[in-house]
This record gives structure tokens, sequence and C-alpha cells, in this order.
């Protein structure tokens, strides 16, 4: 069965500093693994999928994110924070296309001015 | 386009009422999904349904039942709220099963007395 593991609950940074947002998974295939944001009081919103084309995957908002299959992780980045990114990031992961979705327990990332 | 409709936003309920929180999409996707997020825990799956006429449990169905009689709409009803039901839900839906991204509702923040 696959699972994820989000390293960190609460990262805070500051404006203009880069973000990183860790991500480790376990999964018998190959997986799909996916990046969430949500802001308060809102539903989540896709921020980059991995679905085993470029292990080097763009989002949106300047984010992206690495598969490394020999370390099982699938770490975020942004090299350079703005105030709106604060929110909370969900790393998801899927092992094959049609199973449900198994959600990380998120990170909290404070943007600090 | 609305996108995922939830309804309502807010609601309280005392131990043992019923409720049944509304879902609905206009894109015409056949796969719709129930999450709970509770702190700490990120989202996890209650039911889920890949078209009308079709449902099934996820993670943590107790507590909770299920139908779809259409493709638009994808309700959760609660027969006997118990306070561990207090929780944020989100409906989400995608063309089918295996596509991406889900899309999210704003989701109904429910407390149980």
């Amino acid at each position: 069965a696959q699972s994820v593991t989000q390293l960190d609950s609460h990262v805070s940074v500051s404006e203009g500093t880069p973000v990183l947002l860790r991500c480790n998974y376990s999964s018998s295939y190959s997986p799909s693994l996916f990046w969430y944001v949500q802001h308060p009081n809102k539903g989540l919103q896709l921020l980059l999928k991995y679905t085993s084309a470029a292990t080097l995957v763009k989002g949106i908002n300047g984010f992206e994110a690495e598969f490394k299959k020999s370390e099982t992780s699938f770490h975020l980045t942004k090299p350079s924070a703005h105030m709106s990114d604060a929110a909370e990031y969900f790393c998801v992961v899927s092992d094959v296309g049609n199973t449900p979705l198994v959600f990380g327990k998120g990170t909290r990332l404070s943007v600090i001015a | 386009n609305a996108g995922v409709t939830q309804t309502p936003k807010f609601q309280v309920l005392k131990t043992g009422q019923s409720m049944t929180l509304q879902c609905a999409q206009d894109m015409n996707h056949e796969y719709m999904s129930w999450y709970r997020q509770d702190p700490g825990m990120g989202l996890r799956l209650i039911h889920y349904s890949v078209g009308a006429g079709i449902t099934d449990q996820g993670e943590v169905p107790n507590g909770y039942n299920v139908s779809r009689s259409t493709t638009e709409d994808f309700p959760l009803r609660l027969l006997s709220a118990a306070p561990s039901q207090t929780s944020v839900y989100f409906c989400a839906s995608s063309r089918d099963r295996a596509a991406q991204p889900q899309h999210f509702g704003d989701g109904t923040r429910l407390s149980i007395l």
C-alpha cells in the first residue's frame, strides 16, 4: 500500500528566500505524485503532478518538484517566496492511476515580511 | 462555471441529529468523492463514486452514507451525528478516477456538540 510522509509540519521563511517542503513516499508500483495547496478557508488546488514523464516537474506560481526514485522523495521548491505563498501544502500519492489518492498530513508554510 | 459547490458552508449539530451535506458539480465529471480534514491528519477518503448509481467506501466510511442518483450530485448523509464527526468536509470531482486534477469544493465546516 502507498503512503506519504511530509517531514515538516510547519516551515517559516522570509519573503524573497527559497522554499523547500519535503515529502517522502512509499509505493509498491510506479507512483503518481502530486502537490496540492490549500489557502485558508478554501478547497485544495493542484500545484503540480508527476506521472512518470520528466522527473523535474514545473507547476503553477513558480513552484517545482523533483521526483527522485532512489531517495523515494518528491520535494517541493520555489526560488523566492512571496507573501501569497503562505498556505497549507499537501503531498499526495497514488499507486496507479485508478487507486484513491493518499494525502500527507500537510505542511503549513508561513512567509515573514 | 461554478465547478464544485458545497452547501452549507457551516453547520452546528447536536449529538444524534441527522443531516445531509450537499455537493454538486457542473463539469459532467464521472468521479466524485468525499473527504474529511482533521488537524494534523491531512485528508481522508470517506466514500467515492465512479458514476451514477455506483458508490464505494473509502478509508473512513463508518457513520456516513452516500448515494449517486445523478452525475451532478453526490450528497453525504450523517444518520446520527457524533462529536467525533466534527471536521471539515470536502467534496471533489474529476473526469474519471485516474484524472487529475481533482476539483475541490470550498468545504463544509461541521461542529457536533
